[in-house]
C-alpha cells in the first residue's frame, strides 16, 4: 500500500551503459512525472505523462527516454548514461486536473543514481 | 515564463525561534497553484500545503503558517517555535493548473535547527 514506489533506490553504473529506473503507482493517477534533483537546481522536470501512451518533454529531457504502456507504470531509461546524469531521481503522480480539486502531486522516495 | 525563487539558500536557527522561508513566484496565468514540500535528511519529499490563486487567506496548521500575497507574488512559510525535527530542505513550487500538473520548483532552502 505504498502508493508510489521507485526501484532501484540506489544504483551505480558505468558511463555508456543503459539504465532503467522504474516507477509504479497504485492510485490509478492519470499524470506521472520524472524529476531530477541536483544541488543548486532544486527539482527539474525531465518527462511527464498525462495518460497511458501520452508522454511529453519537460525542462531537461535530453539523454532520457520514457514510456507509459500501462497507467500504473512510468519507467525512465538513460540510454547511454553520462556522469552529468548522476543525480537523485523522483517519480511523482497526480489525479486528472479539476480546477476545484486542486491536485496534489505525490512523490516516490527517490532513486539515487551514480554514473562513474 | 514560470519561475520560483527561494533566495535563502540556508538558514540556521536555535530551537524555539520562529523562522520564515521566503518564496517568490512568476507566472502569467491567473489560475495557478502554489505548494510547499519538505525534504528531511532521509530524502523523501513530503507534501505540506497547496494553495490556489483565488484563495489569499493565510493558513495555519499547528506551528506552520503560510502567507500568500498576490500583490507581491509571494508565498512565505513560517515555522513558529522551531524544533530540531524541522531541520530539512524546504521547496516551494508552482503549477499552472488548467493545462497540466507540472511543478516548477524553487532551488530550496535548507533549514537547520540547533538544540
Amino acid at each position: 500500500d505504498a502508493g508510489i514506489t521507485q526501484s532501484p533506490r540506489y544504483k551505480i553504473t558505468e558511463t555508456g551503459r543503459q539504465v532503467t529506473l522504474m516507477c509504479h503507482q497504485t492510485w490509478s493517477h492519470s499524470y506521472m512525472f520524472w524529476y531530477r534533483q541536483d544541488l543548486g537546481h532544486g527539482l527539474r522536470l525531465i518527462y511527464y505523462s498525462a495518460a497511458a501512451d501520452i508522454t511529453d518533454k519537460g525542462e531537461v529531457p535530453d539523454g532520457y527516454v520514457v514510456s507509459r504502456s500501462k497507467t500504473e507504470n512510468f519507467p525512465l531509461t538513460l540510454e547511454s548514461a553520462t556522469r552529468s546524469q548522476t543525480s537523485v531521481y523522483f517519480c511523482a503522480s497526480s489525479e486528472s486536473i479539476r480546477q476545484e480539486a486542486g491536485n496534489t502531486i505525490y512523490f516516490g522516495e527517490g532513486s539515487w543514481l551514480t554514473v562513474v | 515564463a514560470q519561475k520560483v525563487t527561494q533566495a535563502q539558500t540556508e538558514i540556521s536557527v536555535v530551537e524555539k525561534e520562529d523562522v520564515t522561508l521566503d518564496c517568490v513566484y512568476e507566472t502569467r496565468d491567473t489560475t495557478y497553484y502554489l505548494f510547499w514540500y519538505k525534504q528531511p535528511p532521509s530524502g523523501e519529499l513530503v507534501f505540506l500545503i497547496r494553495r490556489n490563486s483565488f484563495d489569499e487567506q493565510n493558513e495555519i496548521s499547528g506551528r506552520y503558517s503560510w502567507n500568500f500575497q498576490k500583490s507581491t507574488s509571494s508565498f512565505n512559510f513560517t515555522i513558529t517555535a522551531s524544533q530540531v525535527v524541522d531541520s530539512a530542505v524546504y521547496f516551494c513550487a508552482l503549477s499552472e493548473g488548467f493545462r497540466d500538473d507540472k511543478l516548477i520548483f524553487g532551488t530550496g532552502t535548507r533549514l537547520q535547527v540547533f538544540p
